[in-house]
This record gives C-alpha cells, structure tokens and sequence, in this order.
C-alpha cells in the first residue's frame, strides 16, 4: 500500500533559520507529491506540489523535490519567520486511486524570535 | 468566492448515537472527500463522492456512510457512535477526479464521544 513517513516533531527554529522537514513515501504507481500546512486555528491548506520525478514545487520561500531514486520529498525553507510557525503534512496520491490522498502525521514547526 | 465550509464546528454525542457532519464545497469543485485526523495524526482517507456516488473508500467500518447532494454538497454520518470515532473530520473538495487536482479543506468539524 501506500505511505508517507515524516521526520518526526516537534521542529523549534530561531527566525532567519534554515529549515529541513524530511519525507520519504512509498507508493504503488506514479505518485504526485504535496505539501500541506495548517496554521493554527485554521484548515489544511496547499503549501506547494510536484507532479513527476526532479520536479520542483515552490511557494512562499518553501521549495521541495521530488526524488524518484530516493523516493523523498524534502521540504526546505532558507530562512524562517514565526508566521511560519504551524503544522507541515506532506501527501501524496496516485493516479489508480484519484482523490485517495496519503498523509504523514505531521511535523510542528515553531519558530521563535 | 466562498471556501470549503463544513457545519457544525464542534460536536459532543454520546456512545452509541448517530451524528451527522456537512460540506459544502469550494465553488467550481465537485469532488467530495471526506478525513477523519486524530489528535498528532495525519488525515485518513474515509470515502470520497464524484456524480452522487462513491468512488473511493478507506479502511472504514459501514458504521461510517455517506451522501452527495446534486449541488456537490455532502453529508458524513457515523452511526452507533464509539469512543475512538472522536476526532476531527475534514471535508475536502476537489475538482474532477484528478490526482494532481490539491485538496480544498474545510476547517473541520471537532466530534467528541462520551
């Protein structure tokens, strides 16, 4: 079956600090790969995706690749802000199972000034 | 343009009652998905709805079921209640079936069972 497995939490950065959150998957098929956040108080959003191998997502400073031979999906940030503070879940789905997202369990970022 | 809105936002039911949960999905999407998040766990996939049907479901008793409105809007019922069924539910929408379409979430209904 399908899985997605989260460096485990919580993470607690100083602002300005660069930022790794590992995620390695395993899947049956040809997976597209995501990140989601939740800040607090609110839903999961769409922090950024990657649709095939060394494809690149990007979004608010965030940037991960998708690595085939490494089946990883690492997200990085350059340099932190406490607005970043919340919770990152890395997903993936598969085109035989539309819509049947796997999620990790989540990773707590808090970053403190 | 209105998001993916789920009522009620909190809900405290007995063991062995019946509950409820609706969605309404982002404008344009008429895809329904529908999670159950434990506390510190990522979101497990329940079922998920496309053209009143559904498509797809997760390892999830018959307790949990489930409906879609011609106007894409969905209902999640849970029947004869346990304690472990207390959780968030997330509804998402979505467009089509996909799988490079991201998930629209919901805030979440919070279920406690007493």
């Amino acid at each position: 079956g399908n899985s997605v497995t989260q460096m485990e939490g919580p993470v607690t950065l100083s602002e300005e600090a660069f930022l790794t959150i590992n995620c390695t998957y395993t899947a049956t098929g040809y997976p597209s790969l995501f990140w989601y956040v939740q800040y607090p108080g609110e839903g999961l959003q769409l922090l950024l995706k990657a649709t095939k191998a060394d494809d690149k997502g990007s979004n608010k400073g965030f940037e991960a690749t998708y690595r085939k031979e490494t089946t990883s999906f690492h997200l990085e940030k350059g340099s932190v802000q406490v607005s970043d503070s919340a919770v990152y879940f890395c997903a993936l789905s598969v085109r035989t199972n539309a819509g049947k997202s796997t999620f990790g369990d989540g990773t707590t970022l808090t970053v403190k000034p | 343009d209105a998001g993916v809105t789920q009522s009620p936002t909190h809900l405290i039911k007995t063991r062995g009652q019946q509950v409820t949960l609706r969605c309404s999905p982002k404008s344009g999407h008429d895809t329904v998905s529908w999670y159950q998040q434990a506390l510190g766990q990522g979101p497990q996939f329940i079922f998920q709805y496309y053209e009143e049907e559904e498509r797809q479901r997760g390892n999830f008793p018959d307790r949990f079921s489930g409906h879609q409105f011609p106007n894409y809007s969905s209902e999640l019922n849970v029947n004869a209640l346990l304690l472990g069924d207390s959780a968030l539910y997330l509804c998402a929408s979505s467009q089509g079936r996909e799988p490079n379409s991201p998930l629209h979430f919901g805030n979440g209904t919070r279920l406690t069972v007493t």
